[in-house]
């Protein structure tokens, strides 16, 4: 059964940071891409960033709202997916989701909110 | 980005109905369209990729269609389960970009 499940969301002040994990298991983590994708309460989704498969060189993408900012990471030893935000702004507060491949299957979430 | 725009925002059927939520795209992508269920409180569920496909476990009655830049997805029979926000996504193109959802709920 594929289980993935987010961690270290919570409450940081506008300009912090917050390292996000997601842990994955009943699939073989190694072969597949990864990604992240937001979503604001009452707000359609919003895909952030994928990272490819060592096969792929472990090459990346980002959404250009977070370019510059957030940094998506895997560890395929441990079967987990990282992503790595800086700079957090108040519009940043939403449910953050690891998903795997292209969207097949995504996580429970982990709430991020970005408030003094 | 490519913009898709979803309609109707909100549907009420009763139970048998046959539903229709529609997807529009901005520009031409292909099949790379898929469709998502979200239940209160709940992540996600891919129910149909690539327009038609139906991913396992996923009833038969729903399903898909379109290409190019018209897409539908359709509940055969509505059933109370169905309850939920409805989401396309196209992934033809970076960044992969979503529908504005349509919420379905029961007469």
């Amino acid at each position: 059964e594929v289980k993935l499940l987010e961690s270290g969301g919570g409450l940081v002040q506008p300009g912090g940071s917050l390292r996000l994990s997601c842990a994955a298991s009943g699939f073989t983590f190694a072969d597949f891409y990864m990604s992240w994708i937001r979503q604001s309460p009452g707000k359609a989704p919003e895909w952030l960033s994928f990272i490819r498969n060592k096969a792929n060189s472990y090459t990346t993408e980002y959404n250009p709202s977070v370019k510059g900012r957030f940094t998506i990471s895997r560890d395929d030893t441990q079967n987990v997916l990282y992503l790595q935000m800086n700079t957090l702004r108040v519009e940043d507060t939403a449910i953050y989701y690891c998903a795997k491949h292209l969207g097949d299957f995504w996580g429970p979430g982990t709430m991020v909110t970005v408030s003094s | 980005d490519i913009q898709m725009t979803q309609s109707p925002s909100f549907l009420s059927a009763s139970v048998g109905d046959r539903v229709t939520i529609n997807c529009k795209a901005s520009q031409n992508i292909n099949r790379y369209l898929n469709w998502y269920q979200q239940k209160l409180g709940e992540a996600p569920k891919l129910l149909i990729y690539n327009a038609n496909s139906l991913q396992t476990g996923i009833p038969s009655r729903f399903s898909g269609s379109g290409s190019g830049t018209d897409f539908t997805l359709t509940i055969s029979s509505l059933q109370p389960e169905d309850v939920a926000t409805y989401f396309c996504l196209q992934h033809n193109s970076w960044p992969p970009t979503f529908g504005s959802g349509t919420k379905l709920e029961i007469k």
